[in-house]
This record gives C-alpha cells, structure tokens and sequence, in this order.
C-alpha cells in the first residue's frame, strides 16, 4: 500500500550473520507491526509498537529485535540466533492498535 | 494463547460458483478484520466487522460476524478471476492493547 516502504525487496544472509529489514511509514501512524509468512501459511506476528519508543513481543520474537526511536521507522534485526530465517516479512502500520493495517510490499529474506 | 483457525485452506472452484471461507476463534473476539493477499502481494485489508451478529456487504462479497463473536465468515457470490488470491482472517481478543492473530488463509483457485 501507498506509505508503507520495506527495503530491500530481496536478502541475503550469511551463516551467523545479524541482517536489518527497513520499514519506514509516512501515514502518521502511531502503531507498527512485523510479521513473517512461510510459504502456504498465514501470517505470525513478530513484534509491534504502539508508540515511540515502546515495542512489545508477539509469538514468535526469539531470534529478532525491534527499536522504534521515531514514529515513521521500525526496523527488524534478523539475528544469528534465529536458526531459520527464510521467510517473507511483512511490515505493517495501523493509526491505532485496533484500527485497519496497510502492509508493505515485504522483504523476502534468504539464507546462503 | 488465542487461536483462530480457518477452513478450508485451499478452495477450487469453477469461474462463476460461489464461494465461503470460514473463521473460528478459541476466544471471543473484539473485533475481527478480514483481508486479501494475491500471488506475489502483500494483504490488502477489505473489512472489519465489530458487532455481534453483524452482516456486511460489499458488492458479491458478504462479511458476517456471530452471534457469540468468535466465528466469522467470508461469502463471495459468482465468483471472477479477479478473486483469486488468499483470504485471511484477523481477530483481536484484547481492547486494541494487542496484535492481531491471523488465521492461515484459504487459498481461492478459480477454474475458467
């Protein structure tokens, strides 16, 4: 959706290698998610943010970490502690926690 | 945790039949949202329904939330090409605090 850039559209990791996903909203929205998707599957939420500077965990935060030091950036570490990360991640903004999400394009994230 | 499941997970259908996916939740929800993923896309919010019992229409696509609100379902009336892609479900059981838990999707297959 329009306001919503995830860069790059393409990763690739290396073996013990910690690699940052870019997700930056020009919405004014105060709420931010990521997500991952596995092939055929839905979607499982990684972290989100209500506000600046506060972030919470979602069901399946090992392995990842968030900051959210502005309103329009929320970037994902991918670190080496998270043993499979190929997947396709997908940011998304909503103006509050329970208002609609307009998502990104997505980061399809890969492994060398 | 909550859960929402959601059948069937693929659906084949000939260009022109109808179409019904359904949501189950294991918790009440507040609210539940629905959106489309096409190939290759990213999800693209279509509705969101609050109310117990409430039906909403959107040209041949008919959004029900039940009574109890902790199901949900998703009826597209003859159906086009154009419909292919996944259909998620979202719901929220907390007061907008929470992220949403998405449902896998059912898959639209349309046979011209």
């Amino acid at each position: 959706d329009g306001g919503i850039t995830q860069s790059p559209k393409y990763l690739f990791r290396k073996e013990g290698q910690n690699v940052t996903l870019s997700c930056e909203q020009n919405l004014n929205h105060d709420a931010m998610y990521w997500y991952r998707q596995d092939p055929g599957q839905g979607l499982r939420l990684i972290y989100y943010s209500q506000i600046v500077n506060d972030f919470q965990k979602g069901d399946i935060a090992e392995g990842y970490s968030v900051s959210r030091e502005k309103k329009e950036s929320f970037p994902l570490t991918v670190t080496s502690a998270q043993k499979n990360p190929t997947a396709f991640y997908l940011c998304a903004s909503s103006s509050t926690g329970d208002q609609p999400q307009h998502f990104g394009d997505g980061t399809r994230l890969s492994i060398l | 945790g909550q859960q929402v499941m959601q059948i069937p997970q693929y659906q084949h259908v000939q260009e022109g039949e109808d179409f019904t996916t359904y949501c189950n939740s294991s918790t009440t929800l507040s609210n539940i949202q629905w959106y489309k993923q096409r190939p290759g896309g990213h999800p693209v919010f279509l509705i969101q329904l609050v109310k117990s019992g409430e039906v909403k229409k959107q040209k041949r696509l008919t959004f029900q939330f039940g009574e109890a609100k902790k199901n949900s379902s998703l009826h597209i009336t003859a159906t086009q090409t154009t419909d292919v892609g996944t259909y998620f479900c979202a719901g929220r059981s907390g007061g907008g605090a929470d992220g949403l838990t998405f449902g896998k999707g059912t898959h639209l297959i349309i046979q011209p």
